[in-house]
């Protein structure tokens, strides 16, 4: 079984500064790869997903950006922070038979 | 585009209770739909999940059905447990991604 792997856990970052959160994915190949958000009490947000390397599709014009440098690897990443870019990062690999997601990485921008 | 609405927001119920948590889905041509339980501050964690064709999954004391073409599912916890206090979550795969409902809030109360 797949196992997705997050970091870091927690991320206090000022407003202003770069950002750069890792996902890895083991167990599988050629995954595709999802990078979602939470505010605070609110659903999941699809920020980006990829379906292979240097495949990226974006869902929603934000401060952020996505990579896919090797097949089991995912990067989200901003080169100035909003504040609005606080909440809870979440990387999920995906199939037609499931979902698995990593532990998540909270972000807050002061 | 596909919108996945969860009710009840939030629910209370004593310990001991069984109780329906409920999702809708405007677009019946999904692949599959799952339900996930998130602890606050942690990831998702997958409880079941129905394939299209399928119409019930079971495991231990969730029971979760599918009704595709009136785009609703159901979650029926038994006899329910303060441990079970948590955010129930249903998505939908569609088209490469899943869409999220914003999520049930569960209290159990001892």
């Amino acid at each position: 079984s797949q196992t997705i792997h997050q970091w870091p856990a927690t991320l206090v970052q000022p407003v202003g500064s770069p950002l750069s959160l890792e996902c890895t994915v083991e167990g599988t190949s050629n995954p595709n790869l999802y990078w979602y958000r939470q505010a605070a009490g609110r659903g999941l947000q699809l920020l980006f997903y990829s379906v292979g390397i240097g495949q990226i599709s974006s869902e929603v014009p934000q401060n952020l950006s996505a990579s896919r440098p090797q097949d089991r690897q995912f990067i989200l990443s901003s080169k100035k922070l909003l504040l609005s870019d606080s909440g809870f990062y979440l990387c999920a690999h995906g199939t037609p038979y499931g979902y698995t997601f990593g532990s998540g990485t909270r972000l807050t921008v002061v | 585009k596909q919108e996945v609405t969860q009710i009840p927001a939030a629910l209370s119920v004593p310990e001991g209770e069984n109780l329906v948590l409920n999702c809708s889905f405007t677009d019946s041509a999904i692949y599959n739909l799952q339900w996930f339980r998130q602890d606050p501050g942690k990831g998702l964690t997958s409880l079941l999940l129905i394939q299209s064709s399928q119409r019930e999954q079971t495991s231990g004391r969730l029971n979760a059905s599918l009704d595709k073409s009136s785009g609703r599912s159901t979650l029926y916890i038994a006899a329910s447990q303060p441990g079970d206090s948590a955010t129930y979550l249903c998505a939908v795969w569609m088209n490469n991604d899943m869409r999220f409902g914003a999520g049930t809030r569960l209290t159990v109360k001892p």
